[in-house]
């Protein structure tokens, strides 16, 4: 059980173009999802948190009209990285958690690569 | 300082060792503690948590939890060249509702 999944698993794309990656929880429904980047060899940084049917929680320092979260269901939320460059070029990995303060479970990851 | 903290390493046992990682964190109110383990190029894997001050045993995992020190450990009995991995000590405060990470422990299990 908490299998979170993500897609696509690695996109390359240009520079200033948009790209969604998506994730799904598969055999729970999540009340909350979160969106992490990780740069090589360093921890993961959280990006936002969101809750099904309203705005995500961005951090600090995270560009929110940059990053587009939509959490529509309990089962899928959506990471919109819009007009993306080089330096967006991370690991991005979401996980799912069934209440706030609960295990979060993760999805495998998407790695993106702007050139 | 930082929230959570852990050695970056890295470490390396032998195999068949006890490989034993370290976590401190800040937040006293803290209710939650997670250990993940996290392969090169992979996304993290949940592997043990725990809530309450003592050990916690799952296989050859161990976690202890000692609160009034704000220390959280994890301990592999029998290491094994497949427990090399980076181990993120995670924990929830308890005032913000989401996960803090520390900077992850390198261990290599050399056989």
């Amino acid at each position: 059980g908490a299998v979170v999944s993500q897609h696509p698993s690695w996109v390359i794309c240009k520079s200033g173009t948009s790209v969604k990656i998506e994730c799904r929880s598969l055999d729970f429904q999540a009340t909350t999802m979160f969106w992490y980047r990780q740069f090589p060899k360093q921890s993961l940084m959280l990006m936002a948190t969101s809750n099904e049917g309203s705005k995500a929680t961005y951090e600090q320092g995270v560009e929110k009209d940059k990053f587009l979260i939509n959490h529509a269901s309990l089962t899928l939320s959506t990471l919109t990285v819009t007009s993306a460059h080089p330096e967006d070029s991370s690991f991005y990995i979401c996980s799912a958690s069934f209440h706030v303060g609960n295990e979060q479970f993760f999805g495998p990851g998407t790695r993106l690569t702007v050139l | 300082q930082k929230e959570v903290e852990q050695n970056s390493g890295p470490l390396s046992v032998p195999e068949g060792a006890i490989a034993s990682l370290n976590c401190t964190y800040s937040d006293r109110g803290s209710q939650s503690f997670f250990w993940y383990r996290q392969y090169s190029g992979k996304s993290p894997e949940l592997i043990m948590s725990i809530y309450s001050n003592g050990d916690k045993e799952d296989g050859r995992f161990t976690a202890q939890l000692n609160k009034a020190s704000q220390y959280v450990s994890l301990l592999i009995r029998d290491s094994q060249p497949s427990d090399s991995a980076t181990y993120l000590c995670a924990v929830l405060s308890g005032s913000a509702r989401q996960l803090t990470f520390g900077s992850g422990t390198q261990l290599t299990v050399l056989p």
